[in-house]
This record gives C-alpha cells, sequence and structure tokens, in this order.
C-alpha cells in the first residue's frame, strides 16, 4: 500500500526551461513533506521541505507548492540545468519519524 | 566534514548466510534511520534510532532483520538466514536532531545481492 505516489517515472526538459515534478499521497496525517536527489551510486540528498502549514517554499530554483485539499505536491526547478539530471523522490512523514518516500521520477534536463 | 559512511559497499551473500552491514552516521548526529530500497523503488523505511534507542522498528519485515545502535553513534543492520527477496540497496542516514523535521544525510547504501 503506497502512501507516497510519483507516477511519471520520468521526464525530460530542455534546459533553461521548467521542470515540474509531481507527487501525491494517500495518508491526511502527513504534514511534513521533502524533495530529495539522488545520482547514481550515492545516497539521497535533500533539497527542499515544506510544512502543511504552508503551500509553497522557495529556495533559489527549487519551489515546493503543497495542496492539502488534493494531497499533492511538486517540485518546480526553474531555469533547469544540465546538472539537476538525477532521480528525484519525494517524501512525507505524520506525527512519528517514519517518512514514506516515492518510486522517484527520473529527470534528464537536455543542453 | 566527513559524511554519512556505510560498509561493506558491496555484498553478495549465498542464501542461507547471515550478514553484518554498518553505518557510521556524521558524529554527534542523533537520529539514525535505515532504509531498504529495491530495485526501481524509493527507499523504504525499515527503523529509527534516537541516540542508542531504538524508537520504531515497524519497518523490518521480519524478524530475520535486526539493527542495533548501543553507544548512540555506529549502528549495524544485521539479516539472518538472507534470502533472495532481501537483495536491494541498503540505506543509512543521520540527523543532527532528535525531530522529525531535521536534515537527513544519507550515506552511499550497501548494495546486496543475494544468491
Amino acid at each position: 500500500d503506497q502512501q507516497v505516489k510519483q507516477n511519471s517515472p520520468s521526464l525530460s526538459v530542455q534546459e533553461g526551461r521548467i521542470s515540474i515534478l509531481n507527487c501525491d499521497y494517500t495518508n491526511s496525517m502527513f504534514d511534513y513533506f521533502l524533495w530529495y536527489k539522488k545520482y547514481p551510486a550515492e545516497g539521497p540528498t535533500f533539497l527542499i521541505s515544506i510544512s502543511s502549514i504552508k503551500d509553497k517554499n522557495e529556495d533559489g530554483r527549487f519551489t515546493v507548492f503543497l495542496n492539502k485539499s488534493a494531497k499533492h505536491l511538486s517540485l518546480h526547478i526553474v531555469p533547469s540545468q544540465p546538472g539537476d539530471s538525477a532521480v528525484y523522490f519525494c517524501a512525507a512523514s505524520g506525527v512519528f519519524n517514519k517518512f514514506y518516500f516515492g518510486s522517484g521520477t527520473k529527470l534528464n534536463v537536455k543542453p | 566534514g566527513a559524511g554519512v559512511s556505510q560498509s561493506p559497499r558491496y555484498k553478495v551473500a549465498k542464501r542461507g548466510q547471515d550478514v553484518a552491514l554498518r553505518c557510521d552516521p556524521i558524529s554527534g548526529h542523533v537520529s539514525l534511520f535505515w532504509y531498504q530500497q529495491a530495485l526501481g523503488q524509493g527507499p523504504e523505511f525499515l527503523t529509527y534510532f534516537q541516540n542508542e534507542a531504538q524508537l520504531d522498528k515497524s519497518g523490518l519485515p521480519s524478524d530475520r532483520f535486526f539493527a542495533e545502535r548501543p553507544e548512540g553513534s555506529v549502528s549495524t543492520l544485521k539479516i539472518q538466514r538472507t534470502q533472495q527477496e532481501d537483495s536491494a540497496v541498503y540505506l543509512c542516514a543521520s540527523s543532527p536532531e532528535g525531530a522529525r523535521t531535521g536534515t537527513q544525510y544519507f550515506g552511499p547504501g550497501t548494495r546486496l545481492l543475494v544468491l
């Protein structure tokens, strides 16, 4: 029973354009959400997070949007750069220190 | 500074063999997590330590899996009588805080292949 879903396994974007990665969750108790980026043969690295009391959080080229009513979050990368090519995971947690991850979206930014 | 390290990076085990996977978290980090990542999937929570206390082990798939962190720093994940379905990447992450909003820093993982 997957509580966090990333329905797009891959995404290809031209350099300089916007990348939009999507994530859906089913558990209404989740109140903290994160995005991680992963390069091959490395562990995931933290990118950006958002608490459920907000609907937007921005950090440089990265913005995360949260739509609680739709149980949906998205990560926007503007402008996309070739170095952004990686697998992106969204994750969510509720009251306890247990994190649920999506299956990932592989982003390819073409030069 | 040094990040989270894991050893071995790769492990091939015969079915039925016991394995031990080590995680060296960032020094001083309070929280430590273990995850299992199957091919093409996201990390799946196994267990969580706050210092030496194992506060959540609900993700351990069976009683063949055992984790410890006796002195609140290095942690070991042990898998007894390995099965082919145990083949996965095992990720360790540490966080400076006990709160779940603390950033988790992941190690590179141990890739386990059970033949």
